[in-house]
């Protein structure tokens, strides 16, 4: 069946420094990749997403690359930010029927000014 | 804000009990996806409503039902609730063209169930 696989966390990082968090995914087919993020006090919201190979998402600085050769979706930013503390999950779409989402356990990342 | 909305977001049972859930879709929207969040995991996908049948589900038992109403709001029931079922309970919404899932899913605030 389709799994994904997170970076374990907690992540902390100073800010400015540069973030990188690891998903890999085992899925059938061609799927379509996500990060979806969790702010404190707020519910998950959809950052990024990319459908076929070598796509590349992007949004508020984030970028990930959809790496089929190695089933990888990583999730980058140049340079954090406070305001970047929060709970971060990659996830897979594999039954374009639904709306089943299968998502990694997520990563925590707390960002020290 | 995304316009989906949870209610109750708190609340406390005891084994063998019933709870309902309910949510309101984003204005426009015609599908509504529950999931479940347990501690320290990502959210499991329960089950999805598209234009008021049930259209996927996850691997849960039968006590976990739903419906979704003619304003595409929904609810989720869990009959003979049992301590695993203490969780976090997510409700997004999405439009769908024809059944066709795109990922994109709006949720709104979570409803945590704690089961004593």
């Amino acid at each position: 069946g389709d799994s994904v696989t997170q970076m374990e966390g907690p992540v902390t990082l100073s800010e400015e420094a540069f973030l990188t968090i690891n998903c890999t995914y085992t899925a059938t087919g061609y799927p379509s990749l996500f990060w979806y993020v969790q702010y404190p006090g707020e519910g998950l919201q959809l950052l990024l997403k990319a459908t076929k190979a070598d796509d590349k998402g992007s949004n508020k600085g984030f970028e990930a690359t959809y790496r089929k050769e190695t089933t990888s979706f990583h999730l980058e930013k140049g340079s954090v930010q406070v305001s970047d503390s929060a709970v971060y999950f990659c996830a897979l779409l594999s039954n374009f029927g639904n709306e089943k989402l299968t998502f990694g356990t997520g990563t925590r990342l707390t960002i020290i000014p | 804000e995304t316009g989906v909305t949870q209610s109750p977001t708190h609340l406390i049972k005891t084994r063998g009990q019933q709870v309902t859930l309910r949510c309101s879709s984003q204005s426009g929207h015609n599908t509504v996806s529950w999931y479940q969040q347990a501690l320290g995991q990502g959210p499991q996908f329960i089950f999805q409503y598209y234009r008021e049948e049930e259209n996927g589900r996850g691997n849960f038992p039968p006590r976990f039902s739903g419906l979704q109403f003619p304003n595409y709001s929904s609810e989720l029931n869990v009959n003979a609730l049992e301590l695993d079922d203490s969780a976090l309970y997510l409700c997004a919404s999405s439009l769908e063209q024809r059944g066709f899932g795109t990922g994109e899913l709006f949720f709104g605030e979570v409803s945590w169930l704690t089961l004593l």
